[in-house]
């Protein structure tokens, strides 16, 4: 099946700096890649979508100067948490489409902002 | 507003006991539905997808169903194993690529 990394797996930083999470199609071209959030014991929460050369689209209530984005080729996508304060931290995890329909999620993201 | 529902939020069951998993979902003109299984801490792992024109799938001791006109589908497994547990998420593409994801049911399978 399709593989989707993510790295780092897991990452703790200072309150003000920024932090960027890898997401990589590793056996197929993702032309869109989306990127979600879950909260300890809650669902998903999709925060964006990128579309490999364009910009991303955010969902509402989602800062776009805050989560920058860029999907600059068909097998990475690139989230950077700017100056990172105590409430970013969560599990952020990606996923990737290509040709057919399905969503091929990574292994997450685990973010701690001290 | 387009909502997907998972009940219970938890469930215990006896190794080798069958068991379904529900999810319910607000509007019935889906693109498709997924059922996922995410284990603490980590990703998700996709078990079956079912295109609206289906009506099942089934992958080993897993079978997935849809009824569009109810706004259901069930996820069933067979013959239960500790591995089996872990969280269960139902997530669903109303007609555009975006998918709208359940609050899972935790599933511990008691040995």
């Amino acid at each position: 099946g399709a593989v989707v990394s993510q790295h780092p797996s897991r990452v703790i930083c200072k309150s003000g700096t920024s932090v960027k999470i890898e997401c990589r199609s590793l056996d197929f071209q993702a032309t869109t890649m989306f990127w979600y959030r879950q909260f300890p014991k809650k669902s998903l929460m999709l925060m964006a979508t990128s579309n490999e050369g364009s910009k991303a689209t955010y969902e509402q209530g989602v800062e776009k100067d805050k989560f920058l984005i860029n999907h600059a080729s068909l097998t990475l996508s690139t989230l950077t948490v700017t100056s990172a304060h105590p409430e970013d931290s969560s599990f952020y995890i990606c996923s990737a489409r290509g040709t057919s329909n399905e969503q091929f999620f990574g292994p997450g993201t685990r973010l701690t902002v001290l | 507003k387009q909502e997907v529902t998972q009940i219970p939020a938890a469930l215990s069951v006896p190794e080798g006991e069958n068991l379904v998993l529900n999810c319910s979902f607000t509007d019935s003109a889906i693109y498709n539905l997924q059922w996922f299984r995410q284990d603490p801490g980590k990703g998700l792992t996709s078990l079956l997808l079912i295109q609206s024109s289906q009506r099942e799938q089934t992958s080993g001791r897993l079978n997935a169903s849809l009824d569009k006109s109810s706004g259901r589908s069930t996820l069933y497994i067979a013959v239960s194993q500790p591995g089996d547990s872990a969280t269960y998420l139902c997530a669903v593409s109303f007609g555009n690529e975006k998918l709208t994801f359940g609050t899972g049911t935790r599933l511990t399978i008691i040995p």
